[in-house]
């Protein structure tokens, strides 16, 4: 069964703190792994592509993948108010290239 | 500037209508896909296009029906077989299919059904 597993949150974060976002998926061949961010209304935006075990950085972001506990996970440093948003996690199913994802965690900055 | 277009982005649909849902991209990407989302739950693939006139059910094709007669335009229909059709629509392409290919969306499309 191909599935994703977020915690809905809402995550409340202070303005300045880490967020940390974590993800679960089921596909233990999978080789793509994604972070997307939704503001309330609009449509996703890709924030992190990640396809090797480890960290990977970018500006504020770093996502984080271990594929033998089959875990992948997004820090926030230095989390702004604007940060504020659902952030959705997609593994790529290599057997038939679908994006399988999360329902999305609920991310809050509090000023 | 390139990017994903999708019209309209308001759609109100009466019982038994079909309706077509616009996505145009200028990316020069090959993949395109629609995706459905319903508050609270994961975006779900509704169909999908690797080339021109070639396309793929997704896991909730039923009631809905698509074409790839161009490149760059990928008009998903919503059919009045489709029983509970309100939701967010996403249009989303990436340069092919799958591998390492980071998908794009567009604005949106949120249909109700009246």
């Amino acid at each position: 069964q191909k599935e994703v597993e977020q915690n809905s949150g809402p995550l409340s974060v202070p303005e300045g703190a880490i967020a940390s976002l974590n993800c679960t998926y089921s596909d233990r061949g999978s080789q793509s792994f994604f972070w997307y961010r939704q503001y309330s209304g609009k449509s996703p935006e890709l924030i992190m592509s990640i396809y090797s075990n480890g960290d990977k950085e970018d500006g504020r972001f770093t996502a984080q993948l271990n594929k033998a506990s089959q875990y992948v996970s997004l820090l926030i440093r230095d989390s702004q108010p604007s940060d504020s948003a659902t952030y959705l996690c997609a593994f790529l199913m290599d057997s038939n290239y679908q994006l399988i994802w999360g329902a999305g965690t609920k991310l809050i900055i509090k000023p | 500037d390139g990017g994903i277009t999708q019209s309209p982005k308001y759609l109100f649909r009466k019982e038994g209508q079909n309706v077509t849902l616009s996505c145009e991209q200028n990316l020069n990407h090959d993949a395109m896909y629609w995706y459905r989302q319903d508050p609270g739950q994961g975006l779900r693939l509704i169909y999908y296009s690797q080339i021109v006139n070639d396309f793929q059910k997704g896991d909730i094709a039923e009631g809905y029906s698509v074409s790839r007669e161009k490149k760059e335009s990928f008009p998903l229909t919503v059919t009045s077989a489709q029983k509970n059709p309100t939701a967010f629509y996403l249009c989303a392409s990436s340069p092919t299919l799958g591998g390492y290919n980071e998908q794009f969306f567009g604005p949106g499309t949120r249909l109700t059904v009246l």
